[in-house]
């Protein structure tokens, strides 16, 4: 059975703060990685996907994929109060390109 | 460009009372649709998945039963409801390549008295 591990949380960093997720998968075929954003009570939103060993960057987000460490991180730089939301990990496998979700880790950016 | 609409946003509905919850997908052909549930505080848990007009997978054994009428239409379905159907139903769709993402609708908030 597919997994995905991420620490729950709560995590609270002050603003202006680097924020670091993490995210173990245990299908080593797998191949493709995703970050969501959920707020409360809302659907979750893409604000990442990583697919090749190393870092890609976007604005301030950064996702890190270790393939061989079956690991996956976003790091968030310079947190604001509007990055307070669960951040949900998923692993993209199967014909019809299934995710495997973690449970999400939820974050709180204090001002 | 794409849009997904779900409806209803928020239902409740009484223990043995029967369930519709529709999905419609606009500005693209053939996607690949899902059907997720959010229990309180937890991550998503796939349902059902379609790649075609009338292909469904299930990947947990429940009460529940989806099909895809139309190419760009997926809906949930139940005969009879239990309390632990409760939860955030998110309905979601992709181009069906590997490494594109999935984007989900607004949600349905389904409670069971």
């Amino acid at each position: 059975q597919k997994e995905v591990e991420q620490n729950s949380g709560p995590l609270s960093v002050p603003e202006g703060a680097i924020a670091s997720l993490n995210c173990t998968y245990s299908d080593r075929g797998s191949q493709s990685f995703f970050w969501y954003r959920q707020y409360s009570g809302k659907s979750p939103e893409l604000i990442m996907f990583i697919y090749s060993n190393g870092d890609k960057e976007d604005g301030r987000f950064t996702a890190q994929l270790n393939k061989a460490s079956q690991y996956v991180s976003l790091l968030i730089r310079d947190s604001q109060p509007s990055d307070s939301a669960t951040y949900l990990c998923a692993v993209q496998s199967g014909s019809a390109r299934q995710l495997t979700f973690g449970s999400g880790t939820q974050l709180t950016v204090l001002p | 460009s794409q849009t997904i609409h779900q409806w209803p946003a928020t239902l409740v509905q009484p223990v043995g009372s029967p369930l519709s919850l529709e999905c419609t997908v606009e500005g693209t052909s053939n996607p690949n649709l899902y059907w997720y549930r959010q229990a309180a505080g937890r991550g998503l848990q796939l349902l059902f998945y379609s790649v075609g007009i009338g292909q469904i997978s299930s990947e947990v054994p429940q009460n529940l039963s989806a099909s895809r009428p139309q190419d760009r239409q997926f809906i949930l379905s139940s005969k009879k409801l239990l309390l632990s159907d409760s939860g955030f139903y998110l309905c979601a769709w992709s181009v069906g390549q590997l490494g594109q993402p999935q984007h989900f609708g607004d949600g349905t908030r389904l409670s069971i008295l």
